[in-house]
This record gives structure tokens, C-alpha cells and sequence, in this order.
């Protein structure tokens, strides 16, 4: 079946440092890919996507970058701030009526 | 990107009593609505799917007879905690799917409300 693993929090940085997180995922057929946002007490935000291989989404100096030879989907960072802090999803969907999260990685960055 | 509001944002009850959260798509219709649960520092956990004008399908160990869900148009869905308990305390999330909007290559996204934090007495 479908499933996406990611890299075990927390994960705990200094401000300006580099960020990566960790995604890979299982999928039958074709996933479109996604990261979302969550911060203290509110729901998810979509971070950014990639519908096909190769595809590199980004946003807010996040970007991920479509692996299909590895099967992964890591979200990077080149200078983490301390309102980065928040939790990350990563997901896949597939076209079906579910999208698969994984665990969520908390991140705390330290000014 | 897409807008969905949840209501109440939070809602403390006293227990044996019905509590209804309502969720809505601001600025597109949405065909497929999703409600999910959030314990503390933990992942999401799906609870129903709703389709508008059918009966929502429950994930495996949901209660549909506690959990109603009503999705009556294409921006509005509900969920309602009947004769809620203490153990029912959680945050709330719905989301709701649209087809690729302008700019977006035409994926199905999903979009995801702020979140209701219920707290049964």
C-alpha cells in the first residue's frame, strides 16, 4: 500500500542554519507530493508540491525536489529563522479519495 | 491558494452534551471533504471522508452514530460530537479537495481549516 516515512523529530537547529528533513514514500502509480505547515494550535498549511518527477516545488526559501529513482520528497532550507518552528507533513496522493501523511516532524529552530 | 474556515475555533462543553463544528470552503466548491483528529504532538488521523449529498465513509474504529457528518452543499460541511465525553477532548481539522486551481497545474489539493480544539468537562 501507499506510505510515507519521515525523519523522526525533534529536529533542533540554530537560527540561519541549514534544514533538511527527510521523505520518502511508497506509492503505486504516479504520486503528486506534498509538504505542509503546521503551527502551534492551528491546522495545516500547504507548503509547496510536485506533481510529477524532477518537479521541484518551493516557497518561502522551502524547496523539495521530486526524486522518483529514490523514491523521496526532502524538504530543504538554506537559513531556518525561529518562525520556522512548527511541525511538517509530508504527504502523497495519488488520485484516490485519501492523502497519505506521514508522522510529522516537529522543528524548533534557537535564536 | 484556496480558504477553509472552521467554527467555533474552540468550544468547551460540559459531557453528555452535542457539540457541532462547521467547516467551509471560502472560494471554491469542494466535491470531497475530509475530517481529522489531532492528539497532542501527533499526526493527523482521518476520520471520515464526505462527499456533498451522500452519507460520509468512516474510517475503521470511527463511530458514525457519535460522529455525524453532513456535508449539505459543495462549501459546507459539518461534523457534530453527539453526547460528547472527556475522551472525545481533541483538536478537530477538516480539509476540503479541489481540483487544481489557476496557477497550480491542475493537481487535486488538498486545503486545510485552522483547526476546532474541543475540551469536554
Amino acid at each position: 500500500g501507499n506510505s510515507v516515512t519521515q525523519m523522526e523529530g525533534p529536529v533542533t537547529l540554530s537560527e540561519e542554519a541549514f534544514l533538511t528533513i527527510n521523505c520518502t514514500y511508497t506509492a503505486t502509480g504516479y504520486p503528486s507530493l506534498f509538504w505542509y505547515v503546521q503551527y502551534p494550535g492551528e491546522g495545516l498549511q500547504l507548503l509547496l508540491k510536485a506533481t510529477k518527477a524532477d518537479d521541484k516545488g518551493s516557497n518561502k526559501g522551502f524547496e523539495a525536489t521530486y526524486r522518483k529513482e529514490t523514491t523521496s520528497f526532502h524538504l530543504e532550507k538554506g537559513s531556518v529563522q525561529v518562525s520556522d518552528s512548527a511541525v511538517y507533513f509530508c504527504a502523497l496522493y495519488t488520485g484516490g479519495f485519501k492523502t497519505i501523511f506521514g508522522a510529522g516532524t516537529r522543528l524548533f529552530v534557537k535564536a | 491558494g484556496a480558504v477553509v474556515s472552521q467554527h467555533p475555533s474552540w468550544v468547551i462543553c460540559k459531557s453528555g452534551t452535542s457539540v457541532k463544528i462547521e467547516c467551509r470552503s471560502l472560494d471554491f466548491q469542494a466535491t470531497t471533504m475530509f475530517w481529522y483528529r489531532q492528539f497532542p504532538k501527533q499526526s493527523l488521523m482521518l476520520m471520515a471522508t464526505s462527499n456533498e449529498g451522500s452519507k460520509a465513509t468512516y474510517e475503521q474504529g470511527v463511530e458514525k452514530d457519535k460522529f455525524l457528518i453532513n456535508h449539505a452543499s459543495l462549501t459546507l460541511s459539518t461534523l457534530t460530537v453527539t453526547s460528547a465525553h472527556p475522551e472525545d477532548s481533541s483538536f478537530y481539522i477538516c480539509s476540503a479537495r479541489t481540483a487544481g486551481l489557476a496557477g497550480e497545474g491542475g493537481t487535486d489539493t488538498q486545503y486545510f481549516g485552522p483547526g476546532t480544539r474541543l475540551t469536554v468537562l
